[in-house]
């Protein structure tokens, strides 16, 4: 069965530092891969979006890798700061004439002061 | 504007009730999706809208789940008789589909959800 994965612990790391999250994905050929950030309580909010045939993408402080090969993303932030702190969910979209999108469990970043 | 809203926030019911939740889209959206998230998960898809036409429903959606958007524009997700497993957060989205564009890959505008709790 698709399965999407993403480290269920939550990921710490200092200020200023770059945080690199991974998202594995198995039985599954997306068509593209979007990156969101969720806070508690909240709904998430679209950040990046990437497609089968691109490897990387950046806008401002982050960039997304997807490698179809191995059946990966990472998404990295540099320069962290606190306020980057949150849960960030990868999901995964179909090709197609409609857009199924199927989202990953997420990765709770902490970005320690 | 304009954002995705949904209504009510919050809801505290006894098992066996019946809810009913709304999503107001985004005004030029013509899709529009349902979610369900419970804690230390992801966004789990439930069903989703092409203007009035519900085009797809998770095998995961019991009996109980009903959802409609009879002019296209705002949804309703029904719960009838309630279960505690029915608790959890219920996430309305919306994106825009362009005709004859290949592959669609709009971003999904969530609203802040609704959330279910089921005494």
């Amino acid at each position: 069965s698709q399965k999407i994965e993403q480290n269920s612990e939550a990921l710490n790391i200092q200020e200023g530092k770059t945080a690199t999250l991974t998202c594995n994905y198995t039985n599954y050929s997306p068509a593209y891969l979007q990156w969101y950030r969720q806070d508690p309580g909240r709904g998430p909010v679209f950040l990046l979006l990437i497609r089968e045939n691109e490897k990387e993408k950046r806008k401002e402080r982050l960039k997304v890798t997807f490698d179809t090969t191995l059946k990966q993303s990472l998404f990295h932030i540099t320069a962290s700061q606190p306020a980057d702190s949150a849960t960030y969910l990868c999901a995964l979209g179909s090709s197609g004439g409609y857009q199924k999108v199927t989202f990953g469990i997420g990765t709770k970043l902490q970005v320690i002061p | 504007d304009t954002g995705v809203s949904q209504n009510p926030r919050h809801k505290i019911t006894k098992r066996g009730q019946n809810v009913t939740f709304r999503c107001d889209p985004i005004s030029e959206h013509n899709r529009l999706y349902w979610y369900r998230q419970t804690l230390g998960q992801g966004p789990e898809f439930l069903t989703y809208f092409q203007n009035e036409a519900q085009l797809e429903k998770s095998r995961l959606l019991s009996d109980r789940f009903s959802a409609e958007r009879p002019k296209g524009s705002f949804s309703t997700l029904e719960i009838q008789r309630t279960e505690q497993g029915d608790s959890a957060m219920y996430l309305c989205a919306s994106s825009r589909l362009i005709f004859g564009q290949g592959t669609n890959t709009g971003e999904l505008f969530f609203g802040e959800g609704s959330r279910l709790t089921v005494l």
